[in-house]
């Protein structure tokens, strides 16, 4: 089941950076944080994970906090091509083996 | 090759027709999972295969059975179907089930008449 808990709706001009916030207050240390997106009619698209330390890659930031109840997503420079639903999940194991998706955040970019 | 393949892109049939979904990926991954999704919900986790094996059934009803039948190739054969069974199938690999990224496919959308 879902164990996480994210803001319906976002919106964010293009350009700017977009931050997409999580809670997941019942995380245990050996969960990890993910992310995934999906553009409209498309498949999920894995974004970035991580355990307790801040990770970057080419597509975004995650901020995990340090009691690791919450964390946010980071996209620097926000495109058109971001306005997408947002995941985040926590599962111990991943691959989609424990990928329980919740109601995730539509991110809207505007122009 | 990052992909996996879904065929077809959109079926549509009848609540007597027997159908298979196809998923094919070439990237080495030994996990395999296939999931549904309604409009405007999110993915829900349907089966599990971990080398071949079925190791997750998330309660889904007999008229959807999957198949493995190698390590590239998952099939969900389709039986009596409902017109609630209408929704995107989406298919999913991954390396193992340990910490890795899935890659999803795009999904065939099924609609039941």
């Amino acid at each position: 089941d879902a164990k996480t808990t994210q803001p319906p709706s976002m919106d964010c001009a293009e350009g700017r950076a977009a931050n997409l916030p999580c809670n997941h207050s019942t995380i245990s240390g050996n969960e990890y944080v993910y992310w995934y997106r999906q553009i409209h009619s498309q498949g999920p698209q894995y974004i970035i994970h991580g355990l307790k330390n801040n990770e970057t890659n080419e597509m975004a930031s995650l901020i995990i906090t340090e009691d690791r109840k919450s964390s946010t997503l980071i996209l620097p420079h926000a495109t058109l091509r971001d306005t997408a639903v947002y995941y985040c999940i926590q599962g111990v194991e991943t691959g989609a083996n424990n990928l329980f998706f919740g109601t995730g955040t539509r991110l809207t970019v505007i122009p | 090759d990052t992909e996996v393949t879904q065929t077809p892109k959109h079926l549509v049939m009848g609540m007597t027709n027997k159908k298979s979904l196809k998923c094919e990926q070439h990237m080495g991954h030994r996990a395999m999972y296939w999931y549904k999704q309604k409009a405007k919900k999110p993915p829900e986790l349907m089966f599990v295969y971990s080398y071949e094996k079925l190791s997750i059934n998330e309660s889904v009803p007999s008229r959807f059975s999957p198949e493995c039948p190698n390590s590239s190739l998952l099939n969900l054969h389709l039986h009596a179907l409902q017109p609630e069974d209408s929704a995107l199938y989406l298919c999913a690999s991954s390396f193992g089930t340990t910490n890795t990224e899935a890659f999803f496919g795009q999904g065939t959308r099924l609609t039941v008449v």
